[in-house]
């Protein structure tokens, strides 16, 4: 099955600085990878996806990378806020069987923006 | 707006106690999952079921079981809770062939 390994595990940056996370893929079948975004006492929500047919995706502040050669992926924030800080989680997807789609999520980013 | 909505918040049991949490999305959305989420492991997916009646085991499935009788609603079920099932449950949903899954609030669940 896929695995998907996420680091660093924590990050503290200072505001208005650069946030680096970086996340590698084992399945070379996994063509969508999202990042999800989950402020404390919330639920994870989407903040950005790439799908494998893109190198990178910019909305904003944030940016996501992939490189399908070397499977991996990674999101990027400029000019971090306090808002920023939360845990993020990076996922592959891969089809399971029919139309079900399987998310395989990497362990999380603990991100404290510093005022 | 897509709404995802988890029966308890927080929930204590005694081990060995049958333990159902519910999940029930507003959307018409076709697939639904089950993941527990603990510190250090992020997000791992139980169960999920891609039509009514239909289900798939996920990469821990072991000591849970699902049902999915009508399209929004979306079951797990701990048969005899152990204290290692102490954890965080997200329920999410998703409609293909949109990727994007939209998650619930999440129940902690306590096993004493």
């Amino acid at each position: 099955g896929e695995n998907v390994e996420q680091h660093p595990s924590t990050l503290s940056v200072q505001e208005g600085d650069s946030a680096v996370i970086k996340c590698t893929y084992s399945d070379s079948a996994s063509n969508y990878f999202p990042w999800y975004k989950q402020e404390l006492g919330k639920r994870p929500q989407l903040i950005i996806d790439i799908r494998s047919n893109v190198g990178e995706k910019k909305d904003q502040r944030i940016a996501v990378t992939l490189n399908k050669t070397a499977k991996h992926f990674s999101l990027h924030i400029t000019e971090t806020q306090p808002e920023d800080s939360a845990v993020y989680f990076c996922a592959a997807r891969r089809t399971i069987s029919g139309s079900a789609r399987q998310l395989t999520f990497g362990s999380g980013t603990q991100l404290t923006v510093l005022p | 707006d897509v709404k995802v909505t988890q029966s308890s918040r927080y929930l204590v049991k005694r081990t060995g106690e049958k333990v159902f949490l519910e999940c029930v999305q507003d959307m018409d959305h076709e697939n639904m999952f089950w993941y527990r989420q603990d510190p250090g492991l992020g997000l791992r997916l139980i169960y999920f079921s891609y039509d009514v009646k239909m289900k798939e085991k996920g990469d821990i499935p072991e000591g849970y079981s699902v049902s999915r009788e009508k399209k929004e609603r979306f079951s797990l079920i701990l048969e005899s809770a152990s204290t290692n099932q102490t954890s965080m449950y997200l329920c999410a949903s998703s409609s293909p062939p949109g990727p994007e899954q939209f998650f619930g609030p999440g129940t902690r669940l306590t096993v004493l």
